[in-house]
């Protein structure tokens, strides 16, 4: 299994500034993606971080809201910008090898007031 | 209609009791099937990784797929108090722009009262 270590693992943020989230895996790994946690809801997909290229994004999320960078196969990066009380979420990095089961970081709790 | 429904109950029960949690998918490319424990203000534990149907045992968890029916069950036998906890199930496809995926279920809230 990989380890993930997320930082930072809570921040409280004013609304209008942005956070960059941090995700790195101890070991090379094939996937790496973002997904986010409303309170009390199931976990929804942001996007895919892909190494060295732009990252793939799901409906609904766009790239000026959530830029990513995966500048290696063991490190990512997710911004929240602009932020508003409804970005309040847990961020959650994931990674995943071809063929195998995927494992999550301990997340982020972001409140934005 | 949800790619993947599940009861989000919450469900209740004694020490001891055999647990059953139910997933139901609509999308017949999935291939992958895991579930998730998620203790509050924590990141979701993975219990169970299985590739396409059958079954298959970890101590006292054991899940079993069913893709004909589309349904997807984890049992856990001789609950625990330590079992209290949100159960994720998850799934995603074996290949195209879906690779690697994850679709979730709602999560299933279980409590096991001593």
């Amino acid at each position: 299994s990989a380890v993930i270590s997320q930082k930072p693992s809570r921040d409280i943020c004013q609304r209008g500034t942005s956070l960059t989230i941090q995700c790195q895996v101890d070991s090379q790994v094939t996937m790496m993606f973002w997904y986010r946690q409303q309170p009390g809801q199931s976990l929804t997909l942001i996007a895919t971080a892909n190494q060295g290229s732009e990252a793939t994004y799901e409906s609904g999320f766009v790239i000026d809201k959530f830029p990513i960078s995966r500048p290696n196969l063991t490190f990512s990066t997710l911004t929240v910008s602009n932020m508003s009380p409804e970005d309040s979420s847990i961020y959650l990095c994931s990674v995943r090898a071809m063929g195998s089961e995927a494992f999550f970081g301990q997340g982020t709790r972001l409140t934005v007031v | 209609q949800k790619e993947v429904e599940q009861d989000p109950g919450p469900l209740s029960v004694p020490e001891g009791a055999i647990v059953s949690l139910n997933c139901t998918y609509s999308n017949s490319a999935f291939q992958y099937f895991m579930w998730y424990r998620q203790y509050s203000r924590k990141g979701p534990e993975l219990l169970m990784y299985t590739y396409s149907s059958g079954n298959k045992e970890d101590g006292r968890f054991t899940a079993q797929v069913d893709k004909s029916s589309k349904y997807i069950s984890l049992f856990i036998r001789d609950s625990q108090p330590s079992d209290s906890a949100t159960y994720l199930c998850a799934m995603s496809a074996n290949g195209g722009t879906s690779y690697g995926k994850l679709t979730f279920g709602q999560g299933t809230i279980l409590t096991v009262h001593p």
